[in-house]
């Protein structure tokens, strides 16, 4: 049984420019979550999806959106990126607000 | 807003002994969920422990325990007979229940993390 899978693992990106992450829920979670974590730092919520719909947000500018296929997999669109955005983007999921499991992540680098 | 609070950006023990790590929190919920992860060098989140704020129990998962002082809003994680293996980043997290009746679940706050390093 395959866990949450992401794809790429790693990504380098040029400021202003437009990147999509992608992840792949564990088997039988409908319900995927991304989470932006910066070196040094804990993870922070970006924002949740379920049915395909964004059901919870943190404190993230419009430029960071989302989108969630009818097979629950998930993407992540960040745009204009900045220097800021570099950081390892881990994608969770579960089955209705039970135990979560994480991805290994995508380390996305903005030079 | 919830905040986590972890203390000790870096701890170390010889391998067998016990270690505390520290985490305290504020939030104004009486209802919530608190969390231990683990991420390694592979950079994935594993679940180590979990404690429902509403049970006085404190939980247990064979070498891992926790302290929940909910008066106090502290929320240690402790170690027994550390392995190797369990050299990693803990970051404590907080998570208050759904806000929404279809499911799914709020997202976790973290704390930024304690790096436990157990030496041979």
């Amino acid at each position: 049984d395959a866990g949450v899978t992401q794809s790429p693992t790693h990504l380098i990106k040029t400021r202003g420019q437009q990147v999509t992450l992608r992840c792949s829920p564990k088997s039988g979670h409908d319900t995927v979550s991304w989470y932006q974590q910066a070196l040094g730092q804990g993870p922070q919520f970006i924002f949740q999806y379920y049915e395909e719909e964004e059901r919870q947000r943190g404190n993230f500018p419009d430029r960071f959106s989302g989108h969630q296929f009818p097979n629950y997999s998930s993407e992540l669109n960040v745009n204009a990126l900045l220097l800021g955005d570099s950081a390892l983007y881990l994608c969770a999921s579960s089955l209705r607000g039970g135990k979560l499991f994480f991805g290994s992540g995508t380390q996305l680098s903005v030079l | 807003a919830q905040t986590v609070t972890q203390s000790q950006p870096e701890m170390s023990v010889q391998e067998a002994e016990t270690v505390t790590l520290s985490c305290t929190y504020d939030t104004s919920e009486s209802n919530y969920y608190l969390f231990w992860y683990k991420q390694p060098p592979s950079r994935q989140m594993i679940l180590v422990i979990r404690q429902e704020a509403y049970k006085q129990q404190n939980a247990t998962e064979n070498r891992f325990s926790v302290n929940f002082q909910k008066a106090a809003k502290s929320f240690s994680l402790k170690i027994s007979d550390s392995q190797l293996g369990d050299t990693a980043m803990y970051f404590c997290a907080f998570m208050k229940p759904s806000t929404y009746s279809g499911g799914g679940a709020d997202g976790l706050t973290f704390g930024k993390g304690t790096h436990l390093i157990i030496q041979p």
